[in-house]
């Protein structure tokens, strides 16, 4: 069965730290998405990667960046934690084309 | 650019009823078209696709047919369940590596 494991599902941490979120995937996939779920703005994307090493800005990439080191690990880097960035981060994973991604379960970041 | 359009909700509907969604798009090229679900503190699961023009996608009870000339690919069930109460999402992929996603349509089932 096909897996797409993000290390937290709830994480709270202090306005200014620096934050990482992991996401791990054993389907051999060449591209890996950051995104982040807000009330009434839906699925925004944030960064994707489509090799080792390899990263795309997405529509919101301000305030975060991205490591991709290896295929299956993609992490989401929040420099400096603001409270703005409280939300749900959902990762997911594809093969190249025209084809279905597959998402984690989602970490639910607080920042207080 | 490409977008998806999706009707807003909540969608509430009686246990048995009828559910359709709209979902209309834009897309330069060809574009795979697909249907998510989110269930409450859940991350997206895969419902349906379909690749080209005229495909039917089907899975649990669901459907949904592309349709080229109305750039549409609307979500139907003949009979809901109260465990379909879920955030539903449409999307689209023109193969340039990222999805387009809907804004999600909210759905409430009441026994």
């Amino acid at each position: 069965d096909v897996k797409v494991t993000q290390s937290s599902r709830y994480l709270v941490k202090r306005t200014g730290e620096k934050v990482f979120l992991e996401c791990v995937q054993d389907m051999d996939h060449e591209n890996m998405f950051w995104y982040r779920q807000d009330p009434g703005l839906g699925l925004r994307l944030i960064y994707f990667s489509y090799d080792v090493k390899m990263k795309e800005k997405g529509d919101i990439p301000e305030g975060y960046s991205v490591s991709r080191e290896k295929k299956e690990r993609f992490s989401l880097i929040l420099e400096s934690a603001s409270t703005n960035q409280t939300s749900m981060y959902l990762c997911a994973s594809s093969l190249p084309g025209r084809t279905e991604a597959f998402f984690g379960q989602g970490t639910r970041l607080t920042v207080v | 650019g490409n977008s998806v359009t999706q009707m807003e909700g909540p969608v509430t509907l009686s246990e048995e009823a009828f559910l359709t969604i709209n979902c209309t798009y834009t897309a330069t090229g060809y574009p795979s078209l697909f249907w998510y679900v989110q269930y409450p503190g859940e991350g997206l699961q895969l419902l349906l696709k379909a690749t080209k023009a005229d495909d039917k996608g089907s899975n649990k009870g669901f459907e949904a047919t592309y349709r080229k000339e109305t750039t549409s690919f609307h979500l139907e069930k003949g009979s809901v369940q109260v465990s379909d109460s879920a955030v539903y999402f449409c999307a689209l992929s023109t193969g340039y590596s990222t999805l387009t996603f809907g804004k999600g349509t909210m759905l409430l089932v009441s026994p």
